[in-house]
């Protein structure tokens, strides 16, 4: 069956410090991985894919991502926090041969002046 | 450039009573998307569609019906709401694996309470 987890409800991180979201993945073949973010009382905004190619994915506002297949991950980073970074993050997953797009239970952002 | 417009942006229902959430977009996807977003429980899917005419089950089906009314909008019918359907539900498209992949593109949301 197809699943993310993202196994931390919150994440803090002090400005200026690199930040670290985790994100595992569970699909059948070759997965579609994506990032969103979440502002207060808004829709989700994407950050970033992995489709194929280069494992290190760099995306909107600074954020990259790395795809580790043998350990099924695929973690968000930020070399360095902003306030503004505060948000609530999704990741989620697609299979090769499926429409079907899954989402993790979300993991919130603070980052702290 | 709308992209994904849904209607209405909130509503309160008395449970028992029915309604349709509606979804439109204009970037030409085949794919289309419902999610219910409910706090701790992150987003889940309730129905998709690969295509005009086809409609499929997601993670949380039971209680609601869909509509793919043509490529542009996929409505999601409540029949006979429930204090347990009291949520913010999401409309998305994107684009078919075997036509190249692009991100799912988000509705603002619809935030429905039913009392």
């Amino acid at each position: 069956a197809q699943s993310v987890a993202q196994p931390e409800d919150q994440v803090n991180v002090a400005e200026g410090n690199p930040l670290t979201v985790k994100c595992t993945y569970s699909v059948s073949g070759n997965p579609y991985l994506f990032w969103y973010v979440q502002y207060p009382n808004r829709g989700l905004q994407f950050l970033l894919k992995y489709i194929t190619g280069d494992n290190l994915v760099k995306g909107s506002y600074g954020f990259e991502a790395e795809f580790n297949k043998s350990q099924t991950s695929f973690h968000l980073k930020k070399p360095s926090a902003l306030v503004s970074d505060s948000a609530l993050y999704f990741c989620a997953v697609r299979g090769l041969n499926t429409d079907k797009l899954i989402f993790g239970t979300g993991t919130r952002l603070q980052v702290f002046p | 450039n709308a992209g994904v417009t849904q209607t209405p942006k909130f509503q309160v229902l008395k449970t028992g009573q029915s309604m349709t959430l509606q979804c439109a977009q204009d970037m030409n996807h085949n794919s289309m998307y419902w999610y219910r977003q409910d706090p701790g429980m992150g987003l889940r899917l309730i129905y998709y569609s690969a295509s005009e005419g086809t409609t499929d089950k997601g993670e949380v089906p039971n209680g609601y019906n869909v509509s793919r009314l043509n490529k542009r909008e996929f409505s999601l019918r409540l029949e006979s709401a429930a204090p347990s359907q009291t949520s913010v539900y999401f409309c998305a498209s994107s684009e078919h694996p075997g036509q190249g992949i692009t991100e799912a593109f988000f509705g603002q949301g619809t935030r429905l309470t039913v009392v």
